[in-house]
């Protein structure tokens, strides 16, 4: 089986700007999660959609935002980018709803300049 | 204030050696308490654990939760320098129904010398 994929696997945007990121879970997960990695604040959960429902969410504010379509892939927003959001973006994937048993996908790296 | 705390912040040992690695937490309505082993990019799934006392074990790493005094323990006996990693401790909370957050320690770097 395919792993997760996150696309692109790198990006670079100006402050102000807004992004979207997307995950493709593993075939036959529903659940999606993603996560932001920062050298500063570490590993911190943003949300989790299955079958097309935000399931939890984490303590980021309003300019992120995600969803998810009825294939399981996910996307991820972060308008009015700021120089903060630069950070490594998780996705993660699991066949059921819930944060554990997740499989991580490698990841993109956000750069704000 | 952190509610995932996890200790040492690094560690330095050589193969062979047995290591236990530290997470105590507080959180208002616990669900789960899970472990992810990061090596380069991506984390990957080690434990979880939801009952306090029973031991999660797997090959030569093992981890239990003490719900009372609210902490964890991971250890990995006969380490082998592959067991080199970034090891996160991460707290589900539950805030009714099916919505929760979670919540990730800072990790421990655990390096393993030949």
């Amino acid at each position: 089986k395919a792993g997760v994929t996150q696309t692109p696997r790198y990006l670079i945007k100006t402050r102000g700007q807004q992004v979207t990121l997307s995950c493709s879970p593993i075939s036959g997960h529903r659940s999606v999660s993603w996560y932001q990695q920062t050298p500063g604040q570490g590993l911190q959960f943003l949300f989790e959609y299955f079958s097309e429902t935000q399931r939890n969410k984490g303590n980021f504010p309003g300019r992120f935002s995600g969803r998810q379509f009825s294939n399981s892939r996910s996307e991820m927003n972060v308008s009015t980018l700021e120089l903060g959001d630069s950070a490594l973006y998780l996705c993660a994937s699991s066949p059921s709803a819930g944060l554990n048993t997740q499989y991580f996908g490698p990841g993109t790296r956000l750069t704000v300049l | 204030e952190d509610k995932v705390v996890q200790s040492p912040l690094s560690l330095v040992v050589h193969e062979g050696d047995t290591v236990t690695l530290n997470c105590s937490y507080e959180v208002t309505n616990f669900r789960s308490l899970l472990w992810y082993k990061q090596e380069k990019k991506a984390p990957t799934f080690l434990f979880m654990l939801t009952s306090s006392g029973i031991e999660k074990k797997s090959g030569r790493l093992s981890s239990i939760l003490d719900k009372k005094e609210l902490f964890s323990i991971l250890n990995i006996t006969a380490t082998q320098t592959g067991d080199s990693a970034i090891y996160l401790c991460a707290v589900e909370e539950n805030y009714g129904g099916s919505q929760g957050n979670l919540i990730f320690g800072k990790g421990t770097k655990l390096s393993v010398k030949p």
